[in-house]
């Protein structure tokens, strides 16, 4: 059974960049035809598709964020990175990694990350 | 990017009821549509995808229907475990999109 762990700070500053990491277990991030994604919910609130990254290592953002989103794949240590830069009080959100060939039906716990100087 | 509108926003319901929540989206999707279950401090949780497909592990007790624009989630008789927000998500174009979620309450 795949599973899925983020990991990461809890508080970052406004301006600095969010980094988070998911570490996947029983199974590899190099998997055929898996994708690997990042979404987000504001708290109270619905959920943002943030962008993923193919098995192959191509990637697709939300044009929303896209010019302060980047995905990563390390496949040695079969991770996955986001990173969100410039970020505001706005970017506050439980933040989930997800993973599968179609919509996501592996998910992570989620993390809060919480702007805030 | 595709809007998803999920109706109504919540209710309330009581065990053994029969409820349909529906989702609309703003362009066709096809059967590019998925359900998800999430409970508070959780997760949420695949429970339809391709509009009708049941995850394998999901009660029979949930269904789902539609193409083209217009979806529906049906549970036949609820349980007490179905008290939970439920979203749909359409996967046919990127940016993928969510509705906005609808909170199935107890009555």
């Amino acid at each position: 059974q795949v599973q899925l762990q983020e990991s990461g700070p809890g508080l970052v500053k406004p301006s600095q960049t969010l980094s988070l990491t998911c570490t996947v277990s029983g199974g590899s991030i190099s998997s055929g035809g898996y994708y690997w994604s990042w979404i987000r919910q504001h708290p109270g609130k619905g959920l943002e598709w943030i962008g993923y990254i193919y098995y192959s290592g191509s990637t697709y953002y939300n044009p929303s964020l896209k010019s302060r989103v980047t995905i990563s794949v390390d496949t040695s240590k079969n991770q996955f990175s986001l990173k969100l830069s410039s970020v505001t009080a706005a970017d506050t959100a439980v933040y989930y990694c997800a993973g599968g060939t179609g919509p996501p039906d592996y998910w992570g716990q989620g993390t809060l990350v919480t702007v805030s100087s | 990017a595709i809007r998803m509108t999920q109706s109504p926003s919540s209710f309330s319901a009581s065990t053994g009821d029969r409820v349909t929540i529906t989702c609309r989206a703003s362009q066709g999707i096809s059967s590019y549509l998925a359900w998800y279950q999430q409970k508070p401090g959780k997760a949420p949780k695949l429970l339809i995808y391709a509009a009708s497909t049941l995850q394998s592990g999901v009660p029979s007790r949930f269904s789902g229907s539609g193409s083209g624009t217009d979806f529906t989630l049906t549970i036949s008789c609820l349980q007490s475990e179905d008290f939970a927000t439920y979203y749909c998500q359409q996967y046919y174009s990127y940016p993928q999109t969510f509705g906005q979620g609808t909170k199935l309450e107890i009555k």
